[in-house]
């Protein structure tokens, strides 16, 4: 079975910055992808960027990239240039390739930004 | 708009009752899934369903029950033998479960379920 770990409770960072959120994971399956989602304080769970296993490079979806560590099992996010309403929880989550396959997400980080 | 629409945002169930949570989605998406999330907690799959009138047990199926008689509907049912039924309750849908690679799953908005 997969498991996600993310041991970040909480960051704070300042507008403008960047902020890495951290996101290790456990899987013997060699095909396997890796999303991040971000939830506000409405609830709805907001899809932001998807790597594969087998992708040469990193993914990037404007502000948001993944930092893809294969052999550490890592899957970071990095925000660049913060702003306030990157303020949500933030949860790591992933997927098997192999048959039929459902997300097993992490607990999440909470992100505040501050002005 | 397409999207995923849950209903109600928020219900309150007695003691002994079942209700039920609504979703309806018009994204044309196979896959439909049902997941729970308590505080400080992340999402756990209650049930999931990868095409028309068949679905899976997820990981906390117990004191739940769902139907899929439209593409377009998913709805859950949480039954008096759930005795921890307070959560807040996340329903959500992809092209398909047995894609390969990619295969996003999009969210609705949640219902919030508390009991009286």
């Amino acid at each position: 079975a997969q498991k996600i770990t993310q041991t970040q409770p909480g960051m704070f960072v300042q507008e403008k910055e960047a902020v890495t959120l951290d996101c290790t994971y456990d899987t013997s399956d060699p095909s396997y992808g890796l999303f991040w989602y971000k939830q506000p304080s409405s609830g709805e769970m907001i899809f932001l960027i998807y790597q594969g296993s087998y992708d040469q490079q990193n993914a990037t979806e404007g502000r948001y990239s993944l930092n893809f560590q294969k052999a550490r099992k890592s899957a970071n996010l990095v925000i660049s240039a913060s702003q306030l309403g990157d303020s949500a929880m933030y949860f790591c989550a992933m997927t098997l390739n192999s048959g039929y396959s459902t997300l097993t997400f992490g607990k999440g980080t909470m992100l505040l930004v501050s002005p | 708009d397409g999207g995923i629409t849950q209903s109600p945002k928020y219900l309150f169930r007695k003691e002994g009752q079942n209700v039920t949570l609504s979703c309806e989605q018009n994204l044309n998406h196979d896959a439909m899934y049902w997941y729970r999330q308590d505080p400080g907690q992340g999402l756990r799959l209650i049930y999931y369903s990868q095409i028309v009138n068949d679905f899976q047990k997820g990981d906390i199926a117990e004191g739940y029950s769902v139907s899929r008689e439209k593409k377009e509907s998913f709805p859950l049912t949480v039954t008096s033998a759930q005795k921890n039924p307070t959560a807040f309750y996340l329903c959500a849908s992809s092209i398909d479960s047995n894609t390969r690679g990619e295969n996003i799953q999009y969210f609705g908005a949640g219902t919030r379920l508390s009991v009286l």
